[in-house]
């Protein structure tokens, strides 16, 4: 079986300040994992995904597989990555992705 | 191109009653998959489909039910409605050519069904 944990359900930080989502996941094989994003009022987008290894808008995730984690990761919050972001691992089945929970990130100016 | 289009956007039905949710992927992509987004559950997987076939199933019962045509269109269907079954519906359409594994799945702007 495969899970997906978000621990936070909300997070608020300043602008400037660094942040930090975290995900954790279960899954016995060699599993892809993604950061998927909403901002308000708009459809479910991909950030970005562990084997392209780059960073979007500033926000970069490592996959760790001994602790089995993909935190994501922003060392300077802007205003505008106020959002629900979602960790999501795709496995060896067609066409799924299982989701986390999300997680609210507010950055107060 | 233009992205993954839903129709419709709201639906209100009564318990009982069957509904019909209709999904037109990205040009050129054949998979479409399928979720349900509550707040209690989050976003849970439906099924997928590829070249009309159904590929892969999550746990829902069988009242949930898809297709998809040959322009790669899908339809998801469920019968005999229930208040739990209210919910975003979202569609995702990726270009996968068969293998298993991910590919970048874009997803719709979802059907908001209400069961009263």
């Amino acid at each position: 079986a495969q899970r997906v944990t978000q621990p936070e359900k909300l997070l608020s930080v300043f602008k400037g300040a660094p942040v930090e989502l975290k995900c954790n996941y279960s899954y016995s094989g060699s599993p892809e994992l993604f950061w998927y994003v909403q901002y308000s009022r708009q459809r479910l987008q991909l950030l970005l995904r562990h084997i392209s290894r780059e960073s979007i808008k500033g926000f970069t995730a490592d996959l760790n597989k001994g602790e089995t984690s993909f935190h994501l990761k922003k060392p300077f919050a802007q205003e505008e990555d106020s959002a629900m972001y979602y960790c999501a691992l795709s496995g060896t089945s067609y066409g799924k992705l299982t989701f986390g929970q999300g997680t609210i990130l507010t950055v107060h100016p | 191109k233009a992205g993954v289009t839903q129709t419709p956007r709201y639906l209100i039905k009564t318990r009982g009653q069957q509904v019909t949710l209709s999904c037109s992927p990205i040009s050129g992509h054949r998979s479409v998959s399928w979720y349900q987004q509550t707040p209690g559950q989050g976003l849970q997987f439906l099924f997928e489909y590829f070249s009309e076939t159904q590929r892969n199933k999550g746990n829902f019962p069988g009242r949930f039910s898809g297709r998809q045509f040959s322009n790669s269109r899908s339809e998801m269907n469920v019968s005999t409605l229930e208040l739990g079954d209210s919910a975003l519906y979202l569609c995702a359409s990726s270009f996968a050519e068969g293998a298993v594994g991910y590919n970048e799945q874009f997803f719709g702007p979802g059907t908001r069904l209400t069961v009263l």
